[in-house]
């Protein structure tokens, strides 16, 4: 199993550009995540899906759009990129609500 | 609403010297707790996790975390370091989201260095 891939690893953006990070897994979770990680913080929910056609809001969605059409992808969907949101997004899995979360390895992403 | 207050940003220790991380949460509720370590570049690994049971779990590499409830601490230890354990150490709480999943809320890490 690869586990929880995304792509790409790194991305610079110019301000009001759009760009779509890419996140699929293997292990047919149900349940999958967005979080953003800026310096010195914890990682911040940006959306999750509980599965398929399902969607929803964490704590930071602002500026951001997701979907889930499949139960492998969940791709998160940037429309006019703006300097705030400068930082290392990670995408992760998880077969039950409440069980441990499987994380990608990143995008570090550059908006200048 | 829930929170992970991790006091130490950066710990230095010897190679072959116990270790303490520290982790204090907030949560209403009987916590989903668990313990990450990000090496540089990477994504997050799961060291362990406690859900319910014996408050003394034991993880990967050798880590084990003590759940004390009256004191809201989840604290990781590991009674040898290596120098391979270098890395940024992230506590987590988890707590259910409306209609299904878990949000993880995490503290702002621990940067850990191990000197030869």
């Amino acid at each position: 199993n690869a586990g929880v891939t995304q792509t790409p690893k790194f991305r610079i953006l110019k301000i009001g550009q759009s760009m779509t990070l890419q996140c699929t897994q293997d292990m047919n979770h149900n349940y999958m995540y967005w979080y953003r990680q800026d310096p010195g913080m914890g990682l911040k929910l940006i959306y999750y899906s509980v599965g398929a056609g399902i969607t929803d809001k964490g704590e930071v969605p602002n500026g951001y759009n997701v979907s889930r059409s499949t139960t492998e992808d969940f791709p998160l969907r940037l429309e006019l990129a703006a300097p705030s949101q400068t930082s290392v997004y990670f995408c992760a899995s998880s077969y039950a609500g409440a069980g441990e979360q499987y994380f990608g390895p990143g995008t570090r992403l550059t908006v200048t | 609403a829930q929170s992970v207050t991790q006091p130490d940003i950066h710990i230095t220790v010897s190679e072959g010297a116990s270790l303490e991380l520290r982790c204090n949460y907030s949560y209403g509720a009987t916590p989903y707790l668990f313990w990450y370590v990000q090496s540089p570049g990477q994504g997050l690994q799961l060291l362990l996790k406690y859900f319910s049971g014996d408050t003394l779990v034991q993880g990967i590499k050798g880590f084990e975390a003590e759940f004390k409830r009256s004191q809201s601490s989840f604290n990781l230890r590991k009674p040898s370091v290596h120098w391979s354990d270098a890395a940024e150490y992230f506590c987590a709480v988890g707590a259910e989201l409306t209609g299904g999943g878990n949000k993880l809320t995490f503290g702002t890490g621990t940067q850990l260095k191990v000197e030869l």
